[in-house]
């Protein structure tokens, strides 16, 4: 069965410094996809990354980078030098890609992370 | 280009009460879905749909109905509110994958329902 676990509910770390949210993932599947979302205390939600199973290169997008590991099952996203607006919950998502091609499954997050980002 | 809009923002109701929340989005999407969230739960999927006339039912669905009309439209019914439907309500669509499941998911602003 589909599961996505963060282990880590609340994270604090003070500014400018570096932190790693941890996403690990449950699948039956070979093709899958997997997401980054942030949700800053203003509420609404924000598609960070996806990434596809056959892909394993690690991405960077300015201070954020994301580390996918299928051997572990991880999907890992480091934010550098952190920011006081990186202050957000932060949900890892897992989306099964079933054969034939059209079908569908749904999208499974997990209980999200809440970082903190202190002045 | 509004993205994914929903209608209302806020509501009050009291128990025992109907409404029906209203999402839309146009950007010709054809995956829609509604979630719940509420604090430390994440985000939980009510109902959704792959396509104009279909819907399927999600993790949490008791108490809530749907409907996809019109493609660009995707609307949750309460038809007897009870305190426990108290939460944040977001929509969102999605382009299928190239290779199945979905593209990332765009979400509305969400609806903040209190039942009294």
């Amino acid at each position: 069965a589909q599961k996505v676990t963060q282990a880590q509910t609340e994270i604090s770390v003070v500014e400018k410094e570096d932190v790693t949210l941890d996403c690990v993932y449950e699948t039956r599947d070979t093709t899958y996809y997997l997401f980054w979302y942030k949700q800053p205390p203003s509420g609404e939600l924000v598609f960070l990354i996806r990434r596809n199973s056959f892909d394993e290169q690690n991405e960077i997008s300015g201070r954020y980078s994301w580390n996918f590991q299928k051997s572990t099952s991880s999907f890992n996203f480091t934010i550098t030098a952190s920011q006081v607006v990186d202050s957000a919950v932060y949900f890892c998502a897992l989306s099964e890609a079933l054969s034939p091609k059209t079908s569908y499954d749904k999208v499974i997050f997990g209980p999200g992370t809440s970082l903190s980002v202190i002045p | 280009n509004a993205g994914v809009t929903q209608t209302p923002k806020f509501r009050v109701l009291k128990t025992g009460q109907s409404m029906t929340l209203l999402c839309a989005q146009d950007m010709n999407h054809e995956y829609m879905y509604w979630y719940r969230q509420d604090p430390g739960m994440g985000l939980r999927l009510i109902h959704y749909s792959v396509g104009e006339g279909t819907t399927a039912k999600g993790e949490v669905p008791d108490g809530y109905n749907v409907s996809r009309l019109k493609k660009q439209n995707f609307l949750l019914g309460l038809e007897s509110a009870a305190p426990s439907q108290t939460s944040v309500y977001f929509c969102a669509s999605s382009t299928p994958g190239l290779a199945g499941g979905t593209d990332e998911q765009y979400f509305g602003p969400g609806t903040r329902l209190t039942v009294t």
